[in-house]
């Protein structure tokens, strides 16, 4: 089974840090996805990998920044925490095969409070 | 662009009664169609999921057939239980537009009583 590994289930951080959220993924996917959800407004995507040091903006980029160095690994950066950046953060991964028609895998979520 | 819509929820249910949480999609062409679901406290996991018209994806008890002609792509389950609680996401894919990320919809709650 594919396993997708958030680093943090939940994270207390103060208006104004940076914040790194982490994701690692086991089963050698191109493709890796950085997710908030929020109550009434479904899924929505911050920003997507495509390969190493490869990125582009999805629906909400602002305030946000991502790192793939590795592979496996995606990164996603709050330069300066604010408070309606409070948010579930899903990570997620997919084969690069049939693209756009790939299921995505999931991780368990990072709960972050912004005070 | 491409979107989906689900029936809002909550949907509550008493346990071992019938279950449709409806589902359409906008993407041209023919776009693989997911459901997803969210058990509280957990990620997304992946239901069960339909690659072209007529195609019926199952698993666990869930079923949904891919419709094209109405695009519509509508979860049902014949008799649900207590552990299926949970939020049920539709997504589809977009081969077409080159865009990689799958689109969800909002989400459906699905609470089921004993």
């Amino acid at each position: 089974d594919v396993k997708v590994t958030q680093s943090s289930r939940y994270l207390v951080k103060r208006t104004g840090e940076k914040v790194f959220l982490e994701c690692v993924q086991d089963m050698d996917h191109e493709n890796m996805f950085w997710y908030r959800q929020d109550p009434g407004l479904g899924l929505r995507l911050i920003y997507f990998s495509y390969d190493v040091k490869m990125k582009e903006k999805g629906d909400i980029p602002e305030g946000y920044s991502v790192s793939r160095e590795k592979k496996e690994r995606f990164s996603l950066i709050l330069e300066s925490a604010s408070t309606n950046q409070t948010s579930m953060y899903l990570c997620a991964s997919s084969t690069k095969l049939l693209r756009g028609n790939q299921p995505q895998h999931f991780g368990d979520g990072t709960r972050l409070s912004i005070l | 662009g491409d979107s989906v819509t689900q029936m809002e929820g909550p949907v509550t249910l008493s346990e071992e009664a019938f279950l449709t949480i409806n589902c359409t999609y906008t993407a041209t062409g023919y776009p693989s169609l997911f459901w997803y679901v969210q058990y509280p406290g957990e990620g997304l996991q992946l239901l069960l999921k339909a690659t072209k018209a007529d195609d019926k994806g199952s698993n666990k008890g869930f079923e949904a057939t891919y419709r094209k002609e109405t695009t519509s792509f509508h979860l049902e389950k014949g008799s649900v239980q207590v552990s299926d609680s949970a939020v049920y996401f539709c997504a589809q894919g977009t081969p077409y537009t080159g865009r990689r990320a799958l689109t969800f919809g909002s989400g459906t709650r699905l609470q089921v009583q004993p």
